[in-house]
């Protein structure tokens, strides 16, 4: 079983959806959780962090369950511009090196 | 907050021929440093880390090499590429040597072995 595991989708949705992602992590000993977007061919770019009692930015919403170990991606109202690759990062407590990305859920917004 | 420059942002490259990637980091010191390879539609594959100069740790065996000369430069090279070596090569960086607060990329360099 790998340590972070991602549906890879693709999840296509009419502009207006609400759409969630699921990233289940097995390593209890985890301290900080991220969700990253990556647009065809560019670098991942920071979107969220992650925190237990959730995180919201604008239609975005973030949400981690320590006891089931996973955490949440909620976007509500999608845009085309929300279509990319959305990768979940689990930090453990001690870090350097130990970090593990997801393979990235796939989503596209269809007008 | 940091950045992360990266150069070149596409390389082609023949098979047999050496390589040398070079990232550096602005905004920061004592950097954790990263180097991720990600083939085309797949996820991110930690190729090396490092905690301090001179510091290198490898995740995966293969020709592949990296060096830290400087606190804020990270190099990834090869004596002699492999077809299996092209890929979307992504340097990182967590600020100040602690990974809780995530990661900045640079914006890659995308090698092709011909």
């Amino acid at each position: 079983r790998k340590e972070v595991e991602q549906d890879p989708g693709p999840f296509n949705v009419p502009e207006g959806a609400t759409v969630a992602f699921n990233c289940t992590y097995s390593n209890s000993a985890s301290q900080s959780f991220f969700w990253y977007r990556q647009d065809c061919r560019k670098e991942p770019k920071l979107l969220m962090s992650v925190y237990s009692s959730g995180n919201e930015d604008g239609r975005f919403t973030a949400q981690l369950n320590r006891a089931s170990q996973y955490i949440s991606l909620l976007i509500r109202d999608s845009k085309l511009s929300d279509s990319a690759t959305y990768l979940c990062v689990v930090i453990p407590f001690t870090n350097a090196g130990k970090s593990t990305f997801g393979d990235g859920t796939t989503l596209t917004v269809k007008p | 907050s940091q950045t992360i420059h990266q150069w070149p942002a596409t390389l082609v490259q023949p098979v047999g021929s050496p390589l040398s990637l070079e990232c550096t980091v602005e905004g920061t010191s004592n950097p954790n440093l990263y180097w991720y390879r990600q083939a085309a539609g797949r996820g991110l594959q930690l190729l090396f880390y490092s905690v301090g100069i001179g510091q290198i740790s490898s995740e995966v065996p293969q020709n592949l090499s990296a060096s830290r000369p400087q606190d804020r430069q990270f190099i990834l090279s090869s004596k002699k590429l492999l077809l299996s070596d092209s890929g979307f090569y992504l340097c990182a960086a967590s600020e100040g040597g602690d990974d809780s607060y995530g990661y900045t990329f640079g914006s890659g360099t995308r090698l092709t072995v011909v």
